[in-house]
Formats: structure tokens, C-alpha cells, sequence
């Protein structure tokens, strides 16, 4: 199976903390990467788990449970500029990188 | 600055004329891709490439070409454009399994 969930929008306030689920089916799993997309913009890269656990890169952090088939991005200090759009990616290992259907993160004042 | 360089940026044209979109990036990177992206469906991969003069189908192949002469460069080719091929697409290119950089996007209209 190829197929990637999570949720398609999520909303918070500034300085708060959200985390966005992603589940993925196993067959030809090499990692778990995320990227935020802004409106009108490229996709661009925030992180990769190749390993079970926690990866801190300032106010985000990706989480990778590879028994549970399951990721998590957490994005702390939410300001109004981290609204954008959220993939997950499952690398199968063989450049096929196959993409979540996104998660919608809006960030109200 | 590492860079991925699409052009064009918006294209319009009718159904089945030829069109070609450029993809170039300037970090010596083996891996490079093609995706379009729809809305609720995410970002589909078309065509990737390992290496020079090797490529190969991703999941939304049907309808494009690609080709890969130098590392440098891989255009995705659209022989004959239909109005499902409406879309934004996206080239990319990584040298390794974690970062992939991604060129602006093409918006492209088939009429």
C-alpha cells in the first residue's frame, strides 16, 4: 500500500503548541519526511526520520514510531507565518517518495 | 545558493500541442523528480531519475515523457496535452534519502 493519513486541516492560536498526525502503511519503508508548503509557494523540507523517535530542529520536532506505522510533526511557539500547508512523505527507498494529502494549518492571533 | 529552476512559470495552451517544461539545478544531485499537485490529492510523483540516461515511472506516469542527457537537467514532456494534465507541477532534486529541494512550480492550463 502507498497511502498516507492525516488530518486535512488543524487550527491553533499563536504560541501554542500543535502536533499533526501521519499514519502510513509499511510495505518499502526507508523514512518518514515532512515539508510545509505556504500558499502560492514550493514545497520545502523541515525534517527526516529514518529512526524511531524524536528529531528536534528549533520550534519543530518530527516523531517516528516505525512498530506503529505512525509520525507526528510538532510545532511549538505557533507564530502567524507557520500557516501553511503540512505533507508527510514516505520514502520507499527507490526515489519514490509518496506524499500525504497535506494538513492545513491555520494560525489565528 | 543551492537552486531548482523551473520555467515556465504558467503556461496555457490547448489540447494536443506539444509543450515542454525545464527543470535545472545547479547542485551536482543524482536524484531528480517530477510531481503534480491537485487539490485533496497531494503531490503525485510522474517520472524520477537516479542518474543520467536512467529514469523511471512514478505513480502518474500516463501522458508524460521525460529525459535525463545531463545530470543537470530533467524536462518533463508533454506530447500531446489534455485538459486532465491541468495542473501545478513541481521538479525536484536530493542527493541523499532526506532533503529534496524543489524548483517555484509550473502552473500549466490545457484548454
Amino acid at each position: 500500500g502507498q497511502s498516507l493519513e492525516q488530518p486535512s486541516e488543524v487550527t491553533a492560536v499563536e504560541g501554542a503548541i500543535v502536533q499533526i498526525n501521519c499514519t502510513y502503511q509499511t510495505s518499502g519503508f526507508y523514512g518518514l519526511s515532512w515539508y510545509q508548503q505556504h500558499d502560492g509557494g514550493a514545497p520545502t523540507f523541515l525534517s527526516y526520520n529514518a529512526l524511531d523517535g524524536l528529531e528536534e530542529t528549533g520550534r519543530f520536532s518530527s516523531f517516528l514510531s516505525r512498530s506503529d506505522s505512525y509520525g507526528y510533526l510538532l510545532l511549538q511557539e505557533l507564530q502567524m507565518k507557520d500557516s501553511a500547508s503540512y505533507f508527510c512523505a514516505r520514502d520507499t527507498g527507490f526515489q519514490k517518495l509518496v506524499f500525504g494529502t497535506g494538513t492545513r494549518l491555520l494560525v489565528s492571533p | 545558493e543551492a537552486q531548482v529552476t523551473q520555467n515556465p512559470r504558467y503556461l496555457i495552451t490547448v489540447t494536443g500541442k506539444k509543450l515542454t517544461v525545464t527543470c535545472s539545478q545547479n547542485m551536482n544531485h543524482e536524484y531528480m523528480s517530477w510531481y503534480r499537485q491537485d487539490p485533496g490529492l497531494g503531490l503525485r510523483q510522474i517520472y524520477y531519475s537516479m542518474n543520467v540516461e536512467v529514469t523511471d515511472k512514478g505513480d502518474v506516469p500516463e501522458g508524460y515523457k521525460v529525459s535525463r542527457k545531463e545530470k543537470r537537467n530533467f524536462p518533463l514532456i508533454l506530447e500531446s496535452p489534455s485538459p486532465n494534465q491541468t495542473s501545478l507541477y513541481f521538479c525536484a532534486s536530493r542527493e541523499s534519502a532526506d532533503i529534496q529541494y524543489f524548483g517555484a512550480g509550473t502552473r500549466l492550463s490545457v484548454l
